[in-house]
């Protein structure tokens, strides 16, 4: 049963045009929610961590957002280099690295 | 070291051959994870070392796989008698437990069984 939904699967915008990527959980008891980009043939980079609903973090282009049951990563006016795969996760349990992965979003941003 | 350094970046194996995939994680961090990712599928715990100790193998999909850390450092995941399923990305990270509780990947072995 997955625990973790991303959507879209894909995405494909043009530069400067904003959008969201959608992850909704279903864990119970969340630790928190953590976004991650990788890029192809690279682990996963981290991004931001968000623990309670209202929490809100930006770095650069990038902003992300959380509810009691889903996270948003806004991204506004987008540049060929926020082309990536990016990846919603969660800390379910007391183990801090013990994620639950959603099979990620693939964003391509052409000029 | 800098990074979690992963070897070999790439595996090629015959069915039923085993093959050992080696993570060394950044230097203090006391926790090591090992994850996979399958074509088209997201990433998906295999096994968490805290120290030596590993206090949750549940992830692992079958006694063909084991992995030991030695040292509280270096950790070595081996698959025996490999299957063409178990092809995929093998993805280690580690946590330094304190502060900052955020996992940091290597790049990953690539592994193909033919």
């Amino acid at each position: 049963e997955d625990q973790v939904t991303q959507s879209p699967e894909a995405l494909r915008l043009q530069e400067g045009e904003s959008s969201s990527l959608n992850c909704s959980y279903t864990v119970s008891g969340l630790r928190g929610l953590f976004w991650y980009r990788q890029d192809p043939g690279k682990g996963p980079e981290f991004l931001f961590t968000l623990y309670s609903a209202g929490e809100e973090k930006e770095k650069e282009r990038l902003k992300a957002t959380l509810t009691k049951k889903e996270s948003f990563l806004h991204i506004t006016a987008p540049k060929p280099e926020d082309s990536a795969t990016y990846l919603c996760a969660v800390q379910a349990g007391s183990t801090l690295g013990r994620l639950y992965f959603g099979r990620g979003t693939q964003l391509t941003v052409w000029p | 070291g800098a990074g979690v350094s992963q070897s070999p970046s790439n595996k090629v194996t015959e069915k039923g051959k085993d093959v050992e995939l080696r993570c060394d994680p950044i230097s203090g961090h006391t926790a090591l994870y090992w994850y996979r990712q399958s074509l088209g599928q997201g990433l998906e715990f295999l096994i968490y070392f805290q120290g030596n100790s590993a206090p949750d193998k549940s992830g692992l999909p079958s006694d063909r796989f084991s992995a030991e850390r030695t040292g509280g450092s270096v950790s070595t995941l081996t698959i025996q008698r490999t299957q063409q399923e178990d092809s995929a990305v093998y993805l280690c990270a580690s946590i330094r437990e304190s502060g900052a509780n955020v996992l940091t990947f290597g790049a990953g072995s690539r592994l193909t069984v033919l």
